[in-house]
């Protein structure tokens, strides 16, 4: 069935180093994927999306990556700093059908040690 | 509002009651959402609005969950004769259609049912 995972369930990282968190899908149909972070309490908050057509986009201080061939998202965050400590989420949406869910994977806890 | 709104942000009630949450979508957005998340869980996708009507509603767990949107904007989803299963963070998003595009996601209505 469809399923978007999380291949680490926590990554635990010096400030100023950078971080990787990775992602695998399941449905190679899926057209758009997205990266969001939730801190305690709040709603996801966007951070970064990538089509299928692309396979790296930058934005400040974030990189995603999408390998299509093995179907794998990544996230790379560039000089991690406390703030920066939350879950994080990937999420495809599958192509076509009269929809625009996401389906999302269970998270990844990015602890930031300073 | 400059983000979506939830209301209430909390909800405690007794099993057998029904609850009615709320969603004031970002201005403008044609297309909401709703997502159920348990302790610890990635995002389960409940229903999908395109203007008033749902074309996607897979994702609602049993006929005791419903919703509604009205005049294209505000939604509500309600729970008839709630259960303990039905314990977790209710969680609205909304973007501008329902194509490859972030959505944008309110904080949540936390619901503990006794």
């Amino acid at each position: 069935g469809e399923s978007v995972g999380l291949h680490l369930p926590t990554l635990s990282v010096q400030e100023g180093d950078n971080s990787i968190i990775n992602c695998a899908y399941s449905n190679s149909a899926s057209d758009y994927f997205i990266w969001y972070k939730q801190e305690s309490g709040k709603g996801p908050q966007f951070i970064i999306d990538i089509r299928s057509n692309m396979d790296k986009r930058q934005g400040q201080r974030v990189t995603v990556l999408l390998n299509k061939t093995v179907k794998h998202l990544s996230l790379q965050i560039a000089a991690t700093q406390p703030g920066d400590s939350a879950v994080y989420f990937c999420a495809e949406k599958p192509y076509g059908g009269n929809t625009g869910k996401l389906i999302f994977g269970q998270g990844t806890t990015l602890q930031v040690k300073p | 509002g400059a983000g979506v709104s939830q209301s209430p942000s909390n909800k405690v009630t007794e099993k057998g009651k029904d609850v009615e949450l709320r969603c004031d979508p970002i201005s403008g957005h044609t297309a909401l959402y709703w997502y159920r998340q348990r302790l610890g869980q990635g995002l389960e996708f409940l229903i999908y609005f395109q203007g008033n009507s749902a074309p996607d509603k897979s994702g609602l767990p049993s006929d005791r969950f419903s919703a509604e949107r009205t005049g294209g904007s505000v939604s509500t989803l309600t729970i008839q004769r709630t259960q303990q299963e039905d314990s977790a963070v209710y969680l609205c998003a909304s973007s501008w259609d329902r194509g490859n595009q972030p959505q944008h996601f309110g904080d949540g209505t936390r619901l503990s049912i006794l």
